[in-house]
């Protein structure tokens, strides 16, 4: 079992709020990422970072910010949510380049909903 | 630009039947690795298998084994015996080893029947 966490798993909240997503990771990875998986269940990269400081935008463009202050942990903050933003997210991590087995390992996601 | 296509959106195997899920690929690199990876329904992620471009032998896990075609840019994913734990989406990917970018598939639904 992968030790990476996530919280909240399930949050239901009203347009114009606040929200942060935690993911925090106990493996040491210095890749870390979050995916937006839409109700088909494919999935949209919208952050990544390579460690401490590097946050990068991902393929899907995305409302919410990260930020990477610790190595263990990458948080993703939408400062005011719409219902547009209604999704499950997906934080995942890596070891950076080709060192170990190349997989990611993900957390169980955090299903968001914004009425 | 590398892309990855799974060209089945849902399968169905009876219980204790073998399935063969379809990936391909496109890349102009020769260092990569691919994955298999699976979503039970409201469950984390996980690899169930990988392969290493390099290595021509296809990898196995216990019921699980691919069919890597280098050439063909082909990698799909054989259960055999399928359980009922099978059931979940599966994503094929691919990580490229010179700028460490990850390409999912668009997964397959597969329900395994009773």
């Amino acid at each position: 079992e992968a030790d990476i966490y996530q919280t909240p798993r399930y949050l239901v909240i009203g347009t114009g709020k606040k929200i942060t997503l935690e993911c925090s990771q106990t493996m040491g990875h210095d890749k870390m990422y979050w995916y937006q998986q839409d109700p088909g269940m494919e999935l949209h990269l919208i952050h990544y970072s390579y460690g401490v400081n590097s946050t990068e935008k991902g393929d899907l463009s995305s409302e919410s910010t990260v930020s990477r202050i610790r190595t263990e942990h990458f948080p993703l903050t939408l400062e005011s949510a719409r219902p547009s933003h209604t999704s499950q997210y997906l934080c995942a991590s890596s070891v950076l380049g080709r060192v170990g087995t190349g997989e990611l390992f993900f957390g169980e996601g955090s299903r968001l909903t914004v009425l | 630009a590398q892309t990855v296509t799974q060209s089945q959106p849902e399968m169905s195997v009876q219980e204790a039947e073998t399935v063969t899920l379809s990936c391909t690929y496109d890349t102009s690199e020769s260092d990569y690795y691919l994955f298999w990876y699976k979503q039970p329904p409201s469950r984390q992620m996980i690899l169930v298998i990988r392969q290493e471009a390099y290595k021509q032998q296809n990898a196995t896990e216990n019921r699980f084994s691919v069919n890597f075609q280098k050439a063909a840019k082909s990698f799909s994913l054989k259960i055999s015996d399928s359980q009922l734990g099978d059931a979940a989406m599966y994503f094929c990917a691919y990580r490229s080893n010179r700028d460490d970018k990850i390409i999912f598939g668009k997964g397959t639904r597969l329900h395994i029947l009773p």
